[in-house]
């Protein structure tokens, strides 16, 4: 089965500063890899997506993300933070006989901007 | 403009009153799913719909049904609402690539 294992529920940075939010996955196929962000009182928006192509993968916002097989990572990075970026982030995982048509989704990690 | 439209945004309702939030596509998408989400938990998916007449279980469909008789259209039906299926709902959908889910603004529902 597929999960995907989201570290640290509260992040918190510096206005400027690098933004660093980890997903490790879980999965017996090769994974099709979702970050999505969530502002508040708003539904998911998709920042970014890995299906296969190039690992490093850059997304809408700044942000981007690189897929390590051999970590099975998908962590999400943006040079520098903005006060803007304050929302909730979740990463998911998808692809497989048994999950293609779904969305497994990471818990969640809520990232805070500091003046 | 290509969206997931979901009603009603806030809804508060009593133990066993049946209820349904509607979902509504404009993209011609295949997929539908509804998720609920929870602090903590992340999203969890309740049901999921490949085409018209074609629905099947997600990972937590206890207590919920769905039906898909149009290709536009997953409503989410509490047959019983219960207080633990107080959540925050998402209905998505996504065409045959990409693997991406366009997401619909939420439902909140508090049953009391």
């Amino acid at each position: 089965a597929q999960s995907v294992t989201q570290l640290g529920s509260h992040v918190s940075v510096s206005e400027g500063a690098l933004v660093l939010l980890r997903c490790n996955y879980s999965s017996s196929v090769p994974p099709y890899l979702f970050w999505y962000v969530q502002y508040p009182n708003q539904g998911l928006q998709l920042l970014l997506k890995y299906t296969s192509a190039a690992t490093l993968v850059k997304g809408i916002n700044g942000f981007e993300a690189e897929f390590k097989k051999s970590e099975t990572s998908f962590h999400l990075t943006k040079p520098s933070a903005h006060m803007s970026d304050a929302a909730e982030y979740f990463c998911a995982v998808s692809g497989g006989m048994d999950s293609s048509y779904k969305l497994i989704f990471g818990s969640g990690t809520r990232l805070l901007v500091r003046p | 403009e290509a969206q997931v439209t979901q009603n009603p945004r806030y809804l508060i309702t009593v133990t066993g009153k049946k209820l349904t939030v509607t979902c509504s596509q404009n993209m011609n998408h295949e997929y539908m799913s509804w998720y609920r989400q929870d602090p903590g938990l992340g999203l969890r998916q309740i049901y999921y719909s490949m085409n018209v007449e074609v629905t099947d279980k997600g990972d937590v469909p206890e207590g919920y049904k769905v039906s898909r008789k149009e290709k536009r259209n997953f409503p989410l039906i509490l047959e019983s609402p219960s207080p633990n299926q107080t959540s925050l709902y998402f209905c998505a959908s996504r065409g045959t690539g990409g693997h991406g889910y366009t997401f619909g603004s939420g439902t909140r529902l508090t049953v009391v």
